[in-house]
């Protein structure tokens, strides 16, 4: 059963970094692009940035657009959300989900529980 | 502000039938690219519950179904149940913001 596990949160300064990391089980993950959502307190669902399965290909939400990167370890079975330059609206529980390819647009088919970063002075 | 545009609220009574729009524009359900639709249980991680406008994944009821007509989507729910209650939230692709998300709807069962 597929199975993903986020960790690396915590609280952080504004203008401070953190990364995130999400453990992937049970596919896989080698031939699958990754995703990075999140939901802010009280808020919607935001997709913030996604990876090709050989990490060939990386898309970004404008809002995290050069302050955020990710990347994989497929070696591992590991996701990566490197994260700078953060500020409060960047505080939220982080998701990471594995996409599922559709003919007109992927699917998010699995979902970690979750990571929360809070920043904050 | 959403690129997809969902009611922040629908409610039902046990048994009856809700439904819950979801709409775009000409740059994502329109241009047409498919939508696909979470369930988030109160405290847990979003559900994949419908995908391709209209199917639903193993393991999913049937009283869950979507449809999609030009640059809107609806998500229907018969026979509703208490366990139902919950957040529901339609995703698809923009051309120009890439994957997007609806506001999200809370479901509440009266």
């Amino acid at each position: 059963q597929a199975q993903l596990v986020e960790s690396g949160g915590g609280v952080v300064q504004p203008g401070g970094s953190l990364r995130l990391s999400c453990a992937a089980s049970g596919f896989d993950f080698s031939i699958y692009g990754m995703h990075w959502a999140r939901q802010a307190p009280g808020k919607g669902l935001e997709w913030v940035a996604f990876i090709r399965y050989d990490g060939g290909n990386r898309r970004y939400a404008n809002s995290v657009k050069g302050r955020f990167t990710i990347s994989r370890d497929n070696s591992k079975n590991t996701l990566y959300l490197q994260m700078s330059s953060l500020t409060s609206e960047d505080t939220a529980l982080y998701y990471c989900a594995k996409d599922w390819p559709q003919p007109l647009n992927d699917a998010f088919d699995v979902w970690g529980q979750g990571t929360r970063v809070t920043v904050s002075s | 502000q959403s690129v997809l545009t969902q009611p922040p609220s629908v409610s039902g009574a046990p048994g009856q039938r809700v439904t819950i729009s979801c709409t775009g524009s000409s740059s994502n359900i329109g241009a047409p690219y498919d939508v696909h639709w979470y369930q988030q249980l109160p405290g847990t991680a979003p559900k994949f519950l419908i995908y391709g406008n209209n199917n639903r994944p193993s393991g999913v009821p049937e009283r869950f179904s979507g449809s999609k007509s030009g640059t809107s989507a609806s998500l229907a729910i018969t026979g509703l149940q208490p366990e139902d209650e919950a957040d529901y939230y339609c995703q698809s692709y923009d051309s120009l913001s890439g994957w997007v998300f609806g506001g999200g709807t809370k479901l509440t069962v009266l």
